[in-house]
């Protein structure tokens, strides 16, 4: 049972590149996220999606783009990305009714 | 803004001795409340989750919540190096979960 599965698990980029990160789950769950954690800062919300076909703000998403693919994957994108973005990336899942959420490995991100 | 509140830390504790990590919340509309383990370089994963007013046991560990004085805990009872690890507190609203910074524990042998 893989569970939450993001890929690629450390990426480097230039300032002004773009990269999509991926993010499966085969748990059959309804809503995902999207976090990333800084030193100091926390787990923070990016984006989130309740369920299939929609798709909502957290509490960082600018520079940031989103899409529900599927009930299983969500994808999170950079346009552009900048210094500011370099952290890990945790994609999560819940089914709602139970509350927890399952995490992914996390994706380490610099951008130089 | 929605927030969640941690004393980060570090905690140490010796072995064997009970570690008591606190959490407050904002958002008196809060549902549900959860405790996570996450060791450095890996991901966070749940150790409790608590939904009522009052204590939860599990194996050594104790969750309690107080939702009046918008409080939730956990302790630890006889901390094994183990242990040692970073602790976030989550809270939920809607179908959104707030973190909070983290506790560094670190468990003395």
């Amino acid at each position: 049972n893989a569970g939450v599965t993001q890929t690629p698990k450390f990426q480097v980029l230039k300032t002004g590149q773009s990269m999509t990160l991926q993010c499966a789950q085969d748990m059959n769950h309804n809503s995902m996220y999207w976090y990333r954690q800084d030193p100091g800062m926390g787990l923070r919300l990016i984006y989130y999606s309740a369920s299939e076909g929609t798709t909502d703000k957290g509490e960082v998403p600018n520079g940031y783009n989103v899409s529900r693919l599927n009930k299983r994957e969500f994808s999170l994108r950079l346009e552009s990305a900048a210094p500011s973005q370099t952290s890990v990336y945790f994609c999560a899942s819940t089914r709602l009714n139970t509350g927890e959420l399952f995490f992914g490995e996390g994706s380490r991100l610099t951008v130089l | 803004q929605k927030e969640v509140e941690q004393n980060s830390g570090p905690l140490s504790v010796p072995e064997g001795a009970i570690a008591s990590l606190n959490c407050t919340y904002s958002d008196r509309g809060s549902q549900s409340f959860f405790w996570y383990r996450q060791y450095s370089g890996k991901s966070p994963e749940l150790i409790m989750f608590i939904y009522s007013n009052g204590d939860k046991e599990d194996g050594r560990f104790t969750a309690q919540l107080n939702k009046a004085s918008q409080y939730v805990s956990l302790l630890i009872r006889d901390s094994q190096p183990s242990d040692s690890a970073t602790y976030l507190c989550a809270v939920t609203s809607g179908n959104q979960f707030y973190f909070g910074t983290g506790t560094s524990l670190t468990v003395i042998p």
